[in-house]
């Protein structure tokens, strides 16, 4: 599969708590990307990690990127209830002449307040 | 600087029908990318396109389903003879650049048509 996987599927936090949500993948990527999705609303980009950075923050959030793993982690810190969405990693590839955004599957967050 | 705009926002089909789904991308950019959300699913490729070239349709199904941007004028994905499965989120995105995604610069989304097929 050409997916990424993000895991959990699932997470359910009290508004205050730090939440981690981790992405895998699966062939080399240029960069990887983060985005949030409101229920029945459009993506929002949250931030972008290069191939060749380790770390990467804005603002209360912090991406971490391991290539050797094909990894990346996304902690949104010190979290509220406008947090709750589901949260998208995208590998940004090229392949056969093309380039295209790879999504996982996402994380569901539920920050109850 | 307006963002990308899709339109219609939902559009309810009856079996048989066809849809004609909109992308107007953001101004300057030459590049669109299409992407389908089923529910509860991450969103997945169908098609990369450049005015008046299709770049790449790997995603797209073999049939009933096809896609442009034109010269002048929206990007348009079109599906003919709907059926129920093709109920989903459907999602424009553009870059200013060919590769740009891979040029670290971020692809801007539209908000998204939600096709109903009953």
């Amino acid at each position: 599969s050409q997916q990424g996987e993000e895991d959990p599927q699932a997470l359910s936090i009290q508004e205050g708590e730090n939440a981690t949500m981790n992405c895998s993948y699966k062939t080399s990527i240029n960069n990887l990307q983060w985005y949030r999705q409101n229920s029945g609303r459009g993506l929002v980009h949250l931030i972008l990690i290069r191939s060749n950075e380790r770390e990467k923050h804005s603002g209360r959030l912090r991406v971490t990127l391991d290539t050797s793993k094909k990894s990346s982690s996304l902690l949104i810190t010190a979290s509220r209830a406008a947090d709750t969405a589901s949260y998208f990693c995208a590998t940004a590839r090229s392949q056969g002449g093309s380039e295209k955004l790879v999504f996982g599957k996402g994380t569901k967050l539920t920050v109850n307040p | 600087n307006a963002g990308v705009m899709q339109n219609p926002r939902h559009l309810v089909r009856r079996r048989g029908q066809e849809a004609r789904l909109r992308c107007s991308p953001m101004k300057g950019h030459s590049h669109v990318y299409w992407y389908r959300q089923l529910p509860e699913e991450g969103l997945k490729f169908m098609v990369y396109l450049q005015k008046e070239n299709i770049i790449d349709e790997s995603g797209m199904p073999k049939e009933r389903f096809s896609a442009e941007f034109p010269k002048e004028g929206p990007s348009i994905l079109r599906i003919q003879q709907v059926v129920r499965g093709d109920s989903a989120a459907y999602f424009c995105a553009s870059s200013p650049l060919r590769g740009g995604i891979v040029l670290n610069t971020e692809a801007f989304f539209g908000q998204g048509t939600r096709l109903t097929v009953v």
